[in-house]
């Protein structure tokens, strides 16, 4: 069935880079996503990539896909106090409306 | 703010009690969704309506039961709950899921912390 993994907790000093990872293993799946929730607040979409794409890049945030091994990553460069919170990756195949999210990765920024 | 509202923020209720949440979104979009969120546990898709109809239910028990008048407002109706239900209850929406090969990106309202005493 679909799976969605990411590690659960990663810790980074401000200013440096953080990255996140993902797998999932549904290799029919479209479109991958980063949210990113704070704490006591619903989920905020950051980027998305379709499965066609290697990477994205968008202001502080570089998405990489590499398809052949099912791994999705979020690159966050010069990290802020203000990124700490909870990232989730999800997937999206051609079954519409439905997402399926992984665990979440908490991101602790310490200053 | 994403332009999806949810009320209450808080909720409190009894195994006993009848309540409901309520979510409205004011971007025009056809589908609406409802997730729960444990602690712990990776996000569950509850129910997915598009255009008022309902096209999914995640085999969610009875005890919970969505309403959706328009496409702008989704209701979901809680009665003898039980305290594992207790989670942050998230609404959803989007333009159209039936757009395949389009991003169909799903906007979160703030959520709903049920606790059930």
């Amino acid at each position: 069935g679909e799976d969605v993994e990411q590690s659960l907790f990663l810790s980074v000093r401000e200013g440096d880079s953080s990255v996140i990872n993902c797998t999932y293993t549904d290799s029919s799946s479209t479109y991958l996503y980063w949210y990113k929730q704070e704490p006591g607040a619903g989920l905020q979409l950051l980027t998305y990539i379709f499965s066609n794409m290697d990477m994205k890049q968008d202001q502080r945030l570089t998405v990489l896909l590499n398809k052949k091994d099912k791994h999705l990553s979020l690159r966050i460069a010069d990290t802020q106090t203000g990124d700490s919170a909870i990232y989730f990756c999800a997937e999206s195949t051609q079954i519409g409306g439905k997402l399926i999210f992984g665990q979440g990765t908490t991101l602790q920024v310490k200053p | 703010e994403t332009g999806v509202t949810q009320t209450p923020r808080h909720l409190v209720m009894g195994m006993t009690n009848k309540k409901s949440l309520k979510c409205e979104q004011h971007l025009g979009h056809n589908a609406m969704y409802w997730y729960k969120q444990s602690a712990k546990k990776p996000l569950e898709l509850m129910f997915v309506y598009n255009f008022k109809e309902q096209t999914e239910n995640n085999s969610v028990p009875s005890r919970f039961s969505p309403e959706c008048p328009n496409s702008s407002h989704l209701f979901l109706h809680l009665h003898t709950l039980q305290p594992e239900d207790s989670a942050l209850y998230l609404c959803a929406s989007s333009q159209d899921p039936r757009g395949a090969g389009v991003a169909d990106t799903q906007y979160f309202g703030p959520g709903t912390r049920l606790t059930v005493l």
